[in-house]
């Protein structure tokens, strides 16, 4: 079945930039009946979805974060990554990826997640 | 934009049944499909009901979604609770631009 796991460093300065990938297996990321999505959850709080990108470029950001995201595909390498610039506290989280359908944007599978903490 | 309001708690008895409510605060519940997860401690989230009421293969039959026009809220029933149900459980839709929304959470106590 498919899988998702997510990768990259665990603490990230305030100002600098935040970058994740979600590889996949068992799946294509190449599949047109799916978006690749980066949600994240702060410790002790709710879920915040911050984007998705389908495997033809198109994007969807939130809007209280697209001017800082960028989401991009790597289908040689079955990958997609996220970038989240000018970090603050307040963006220490865990980070999942998972994969949602086109018809309903229902995530499943999600990846284990990824903590990522924001300090000097 | 809209939002998506959830109790932030419920608790019942096991073999009880307990419902979750997920208001949409402007438009219409049924303009949109809405999905639910469960996320146990420590754990990522899995989908229990998607497109209002589907069921995921692997997920009980103890476990229906619905929508309510009339109270324009979206519902998740857990019938003969058990305490591996014990849980957050969140709704989740989406705008017309695919902006993807999550209501705030339901812990449920069992």
């Amino acid at each position: 079945q498919v899988q998702l796991l997510e990768s990259g460093p665990g603490l990230v300065k305030p100002s600098e930039t935040l970058s994740l990938t979600c590889t996949v297996s068992g799946g294509s990321v190449s599949s047109g009946s799916y978006y690749w999505n980066w949600i994240r959850q702060p410790p002790g709080k709710g879920l915040e979805w911050i984007g998705y990108i389908h495997y033809s470029g198109r994007t969807n950001y939130s809007p209280s974060l697209k001017s800082r995201v960028t989401i991009s595909l790597e289908t040689s390498k079955n990958h997609f990554s996220l970038r989240l610039s000018s970090v603050t506290a307040a963006d220490t989280a865990l980070y999942y990826c998972a994969r949602g359908t086109i018809v309903a944007l229902e995530f499943d599978p999600w990846g284990q997640g990824t903590l990522v903490t924001v300090s000097s | 934009n809209f939002m998506l309001t959830q109790p932030h708690s419920v608790s019942e008895s096991p073999g009880k049944t307990v419902t979750i409510s997920c208001t949409r605060n402007s438009g219409s519940i049924a303009s949109n499909y809405v999905q639910w997860y469960q996320q146990r401690p420590g754990s990522a989230p899995t989908n229990v009901i998607y497109e209002n009421r589907e069921r995921p293969s692997g997920v009980p039959d103890r476990f229906s979604g619905s929508i309510d026009s009339s109270s324009n809220s979206a519902s998740l029933t857990i019938s003969g609770l058990k305490t591996e149900d014990e849980a957050d459980y969140y709704c989740q839709s989406y705008d017309t631009s695919n902006h993807v929304i999550f209501g705030g959470g339901t812990k449920v106590t069992v």
